[in-house]
């Protein structure tokens, strides 16, 4: 089935870390995006790519990296400089031969940090 | 820009009773679109969207939405809500980057 993988589903890191989420997407589809959550703040925007070796900034992008060495794949690095890491993050793709702005979710990484 | 605003923080409804989750947006021009649901610990999954055309769209699960150019509103209706639609109801906008931007989510609760 085609679809977006997120992992690890939970993970655990303590400060000054720097953690990688991974998110691998087999939609053939050509941008990714990565938001994060928090209770009653809806999504943010930390990073998006439309290309291969192309990404943009978000909303919120201070203290994450990212890179898109692959079509698949799009992972995003939660670095120290993240004062406030503890969250709930989502990695979505879209066709952009379409231009319409329709996401497909993957089910989340929830990271916690001790 | 573009902009989504959820008024509801929290709806509370009977089961079987019929529910509307309001949203309104801001954009300059015919925006794309778009209601999703999240279960807990999940991530989003598409309901319906609205791209052009017949401004009554339906959806999944039983839901509908209707888009209102004067009101600037896409509101979510559902006739008759069932336990299993116990979620967060998050609208979306997007416009001319075709990066949506998200309203802050409302959390329906269902009570039996």
């Amino acid at each position: 089935d085609g679809g977006i993988t997120q992992s690890p589903k939970y993970l655990f890191r303590k400060e000054g870390q720097n953690v990688t989420l991974s998110c691998e997407q087999n939609l053939n589809h050509d941008a990714m995006y990565w938001y994060r959550q928090d209770p009653g703040q809806g999504l943010r925007l930390i990073y998006y790519s439309q290309i291969v070796n192309d990404f943009q900034k978000g909303d919120i992008a201070e203290g994450y990296s990212v890179s898109r060495e692959k079509k698949e794949s799009f992972p995003l690095t939660v670095t120290s400089a993240q004062k406030n890491p503890t969250a709930f993050y989502l990695c979505a793709s879209s066709m952009t031969s379409r231009h319409t702005g329709e996401l497909f979710f993957g089910e989340g990484s929830r990271l916690t940090v001790l | 820009a573009q902009s989504v605003t959820q008024p509801d923080i929290h709806i509370t409804v009977s089961e079987g009773a019929s529910l509307e989750l309001r949203c309104n947006y801001s954009y300059g021009a015919t925006p794309y679109l778009f209601w999703y649901v999240q279960s807990p610990g999940q991530g989003l999954q598409l309901l319906l969207k609205y791209f052009s055309g017949d401004t009554l769209v339906q959806g999944i699960k039983g839901f509908e939405a209707e888009f209102k150019r004067s009101q600037s509103s896409f509101n979510l209706r559902k006739p008759s809500v069932h336990w299993s639609d116990a979620a967060e109801y998050f609208c979306a906008v997007s416009g001319g980057s075709y990066i949506p931007t998200f309203g802050r989510g409302t959390s329906l609760i269902v009570h039996p």
